[in-house]
């Protein structure tokens, strides 16, 4: 059972536009949320993260949005660029269990110039 | 840059034959992890240590194995029991709790 879902395997957007990345999740317990990006043959990058006990957090021009009851959370990224064409990894964890990062299967983002 | 370093960045099996990717750190990260990427599939957790002479399974650890004789050093064997080894792995070090990863090692089965 996936506790992490990113329903959406790939996403196009065009170059100066906003670029919604979804991510849900099951585990009520989760308090913390990264997003990863990653490059074909490369490792992932650690973008951005949130803690339950915010509802936004913002860096430039990612915003990661949390919806603690709708069990949600969303990337944006404004604008997009042609360098931002990766696979995005959304994450979760509880912090306090000493339990281990869970990742969600990852949304392929094409940013059309 | 979570001071995580990968070797080989491809490394080649032959049929019934164990190899050893190299994970290294530089940034006294106490957790190490080591996962493995496919296709549609995320990241999938192979191995975990949370400190020295210790490590524990994760989601998918049957045919690997670890060990973590000192904390600089995480190394994983594919040994010749996992059936489909060709794969992305991916090591990884925790500061707090966000994970940072190394380069990757592609794994080609010849």
């Amino acid at each position: 059972d996936q506790q992490v879902k990113q329903n959406s395997p790939s996403l196009s957007v065009q170059e100066g536009r906003i670029s919604i990345l979804n991510c849900d999740y099951t585990n009520s317990m989760f308090d913390y949320f990264l997003w990863y990006k990653k490059y074909p043959a490369e490792g992932p990058t650690f973008l951005i993260s949130i803690s339950s006990i915010k509802d936004k957090n913002e860096d430039g021009r990612f915003t990661v949005f949390l919806n603690k009851s709708a069990k949600h959370l969303s990337l944006h990224i404004v604008p997009s660029q042609p360098g931002d064409s990766a696979v995005y990894f959304c994450a979760a964890i509880h912090g306090g269990s000493q339990g281990n990062l869970i990742f969600g299967k990852g949304t392929k983002l094409s940013v059309k110039p | 840059d979570g001071g995580i370093t990968q070797s080989p960045k491809y490394l080649f099996r032959k049929e019934g034959q164990n190899v050893t990717l190299s994970c290294e750190q530089n940034l006294n990260h106490d957790a190490m992890y080591w996962y493995r990427q496919d296709p549609g599939q995320g990241l999938r957790l192979i191995y975990y240590s949370q400190i020295v002479n210790d490590f524990q399974k994760g989601d998918i650890a049957e045919g690997y194995s670890v060990s973590r004789e000192k904390k600089e050093s995480f190394p994983l064997t594919v040994t010749s029991a996992q059936k489909n080894p060709t794969a992305f792995y991916l090591c990884a070090g925790t500061v707090q709790e966000t994970q940072y990863f190394g380069p990757g090692t592609r794994l080609l089965v010849l």
